[in-house]
């Protein structure tokens, strides 16, 4: 099994673009969850989907969309880039909910 | 979910038991307290977890208080891999709700491992 994937490694955005970050896994997990970490702090979740077609806001969701057309992906837009939203981020998926969570590699996310 | 307490940094010898103390004073009867550690750059990674009783796996052990108001975390034989920060999250585990699965991550514990 590869786990939880995510793509790209490193990205560096202008203000106002916009981009996807994709996630996958391959365990079959239901439940599947995006988090930003920035410099000093914990994780901080963004969205999260506890099957496909069922996704839902987290702590900070703004200026971010997901969908969850299958199981195995979980893509996050950034509709519009803003320097704020440099961070590194980390998707996870889990068995079901309530279950422990595995975390992918992160992408490495700079907005100038 | 309740609020976890640790101190910000340990360290220990490489070979020796790694004790990594956890608060969470204010834990309900149906939390669970959950470890997870990230070392450098890397994604956080899911240790051991518990609600009551005493857990040990192959990564580690984890003590929990009678009154559950605090826990450690025990790396047995501590090598250089280990350095990293540890996480103690209490979180309630339901299969109702979505939002329950999620993990509140402070700034943990950086625990480094010297030689």
């Amino acid at each position: 099994n590869a786990g939880v994937t995510q793509t790209p490694k490193f990205q560096v955005l202008k203000t106002g673009q916009s981009m996807t970050l994709q996630c996958a896994q391959d365990m079959n997990h239901e439940y599947m969850s995006w988090y930003r970490q920035d410099p000093g702090m914990g994780l901080r979740l963004i969205h999260y989907s506890v099957g496909a077609g069922i996704t839902d806001q987290g702590e900070v969701p703004n200026g971010y969309n997901v969908s969850r057309s299958t199981t195995e992906d979980f893509p996050l837009r950034l509709l519009s880039a803003a320097p704020s939203q440099t961070s590194v981020y980390f998707c996870a998926s889990s068995y079901a909910t309530g279950y422990e969570q595995y975390f992918g590699p992160g992408t490495r996310l700079t907005v100038t | 979910d309740a609020k976890t307490t640790q101190p910000p940094s340990m360290d220990c010898a490489e070979g020796r038991a790694a004790n990594l103390p956890c608060n969470h004073s204010t834990i309900s009867g149906n939390e669970y307290v959950y470890w997870y550690r990230q070392i450098h750059s890397q994604g956080p990674q899911y240790i051991i977890h518990g609600l009551k009783n005493n857990e040990t796996n192959e990564m580690a052990s984890l003590i929990i208080t009678e009154d559950r108001k605090s826990s450690t975390l025990i790396l047995p034989h501590a090598t250089l891999r280990d350095t990293a920060v540890y996480y103690c999250i209490v979180r309630t585990v339901s299969p109702y709700t979505g939002a329950n699965s999620k993990l509140t991550f402070g700034k943990g514990i950086t625990l480094s491992v010297r030689p």
